[in-house]
């Protein structure tokens, strides 16, 4: 398995275009989380799917992000519209539910926002 | 509500000192400590967990209930350990992780 892939790797776009983030699980894992992580904050989660059910978004910072997870292998994250402040490293993250949370993340996706 | 604290954001030490990087939480219930590591340019990978109670490139961690601390330490720091290091707590059915700020770890020559 090549783990966790995350596309793209790098995105500069500017302020007020839409970006979307994807992601592909590890196959087999149920859950899965995307992060954001910047200098000031460190990790965040933003939200987590069980079974491709969204089952906490209160880290969503606010209702420009949106996340969508239409099958067990295949999520997104998209801003719309995007601010400088949305500039960071973005991750996503599976897991197998039922199981000591040792989550495997994606190499991420490095978001500039111009 | 559960929290993970990492008081040092930048940590420096000579090659062959000691090192702790820090870790405190606080939880109600049972947690399940980790610690993440992030070396330059890769991606952010399960150094060690707490139940597993193992040495993973000569560094372990044992969790403190009392002190409600989780702290990192290897006794003879290398170089090639310069990382970013996230101490991450699981709690309750949800299984999330919650992480830290990080620690930016310098190994000195």
């Amino acid at each position: 398995d090549a783990g966790v892939i995350q596309s793209p790797r790098h995105e500069v776009t500017e302020m007020g275009q839409e970006v979307t983030l994807r992601c592909k699980p590890i196959s087999g894992h149920n859950s899965l989380f995307w992060y954001r992580q910047t200098m000031m904050r460190g990790l965040e989660l933003l939200i987590y799917f069980n079974n491709n059910v969204p089952i906490d978004d209160s880290g969503m910072p606010e209702d420009r992000f949106s996340a969508k997870m239409p099958n067990a292998s295949f999520s997104t994250l998209k801003i719309q519209p995007s601010e400088p402040r949305d500039s960071a490293v973005y991750f996503c993250a599976s897991s197998l539910r039922g199981r000591v949370a040792e989550a495997f993340f994606g190499q991420g996706t490095r978001l500039t926002v111009v | 509500a559960q929290r993970v604290t990492q008081p040092e954001k930048l940590l420096s030490v000579f090659k062959g000192a000691p090192v702790e990087l820090k870790c405190n939480y606080s939880y109600s219930g049972s947690p399940e400590l980790f610690w993440y590591v992030q070396y330059s340019r890769q991606r952010l990978q399960l150094l060690l967990r707490h139940i597993s109670r193992e040495s993973i490139k000569g560094f372990t961690a044992d969790l403190n209930k009392g002190e409600t601390s989780f702290h990192l330490k290897k006794p003879f720091a290398q170089e090639e350990d310069s990382a970013m290091y996230y101490c991450a707590l699981s709690s309750g059915s949800a299984r999330q992780l919650t992480f830290g700020s990080g620690t930016q770890l310098t190994v000195l020559p």
